[in-house]
């Protein structure tokens, strides 16, 4: 089906861990987002892609790491997850950053 | 620092009345405007955009005001029905960025 989709929907994992959420969208879009959504913080832009091999730091960067080799994937690697890492991870793509932007239906990461 | 605030976490509203949803920002160089939103579980959805050379746009019972020499914008919905029930965000960008800066968020709740 043409979407977006979020693997896995929901993740405990323990500190120090490494963890990917993966992030799959089957439109072409050339931008492609990370967001957490905490309480009192609303969406947060963790980093963005313009397009494969081409990305950037958003708002919160500390602690991820992304890469887009292709352009309908956009893993988002903790690379040794904290606590305050705990949050529900959105993906988002679109055809320009400032317009709509199409989101999938989140991953709800625990850090224990 | 907060560039876009929904300063109301929450609202109630009885089925059939307006809701009237508010959003301020704090940089004049935001020119588009968008209303999310966000049902438990899910993705946010697109819901409504005005660009910053409109100051209404409707669609359904669904309307933007935008004033711009107040910086602030709203969402009105006539009527409410109990599925409107979901967290709202506003986002806004600017010419040449590369991402929505998004608000906080205000829950709906509208009460058969």
């Amino acid at each position: 089906d043409a979407g977006i989709t979020q693997s896995p929907r929901y993740k405990i994992t323990e500190t120090g861990r490494q963890v990917t959420l993966m992030c799959h969208q089957t439109w072409s879009h050339s931008y492609m987002f990370w967001y957490r959504q905490d309480l009192g913080h609303g969406l947060r832009l963790i980093y963005y892609s313009a397009a494969a091999d081409i990305t950037d730091k958003g708002e919160v960067p500390d602690g991820y790491v992304v890469s887009r080799s292709k352009t309908e994937n956009f893993p988002l690697t903790l690379e040794s997850a904290t606590r305050s890492q705990t949050s529900v991870y959105f993906c988002a793509s679109s055809v320009s950053p400032t317009y709509e932007q199409y989101f999938g239906p989140g991953t709800r990461l625990t850090v224990t | 620092d907060q560039q876009v605030k929904q300063n109301s976490p929450s609202l109630s509203v009885q089925e059939g009345r307006i809701s009237i949803l508010n959003c301020d920002y704090t940089n004049s160089m935001f020119d588009y405007f968008l209303w999310y939103k966000k049902y438990p579980a899910e993705g946010p959805t697109f819901l409504i955009s005005i660009s910053s050379i409109k100051d209404k746009n409707e669609d359904g019972r669904f309307t933007v005001f935008l004033n711009k020499s107040a910086k602030h914008l709203s969402l009105h919905i006539v009527p409410s029905q109990p599925g409107d029930s979901a967290v709202y965000f506003c986002a806004a960008s600017a010419l040449g960025a590369n991402n929505l800066f998004f608000g906080t968020g205000t829950r709906l709740t509208v009460i058969p």
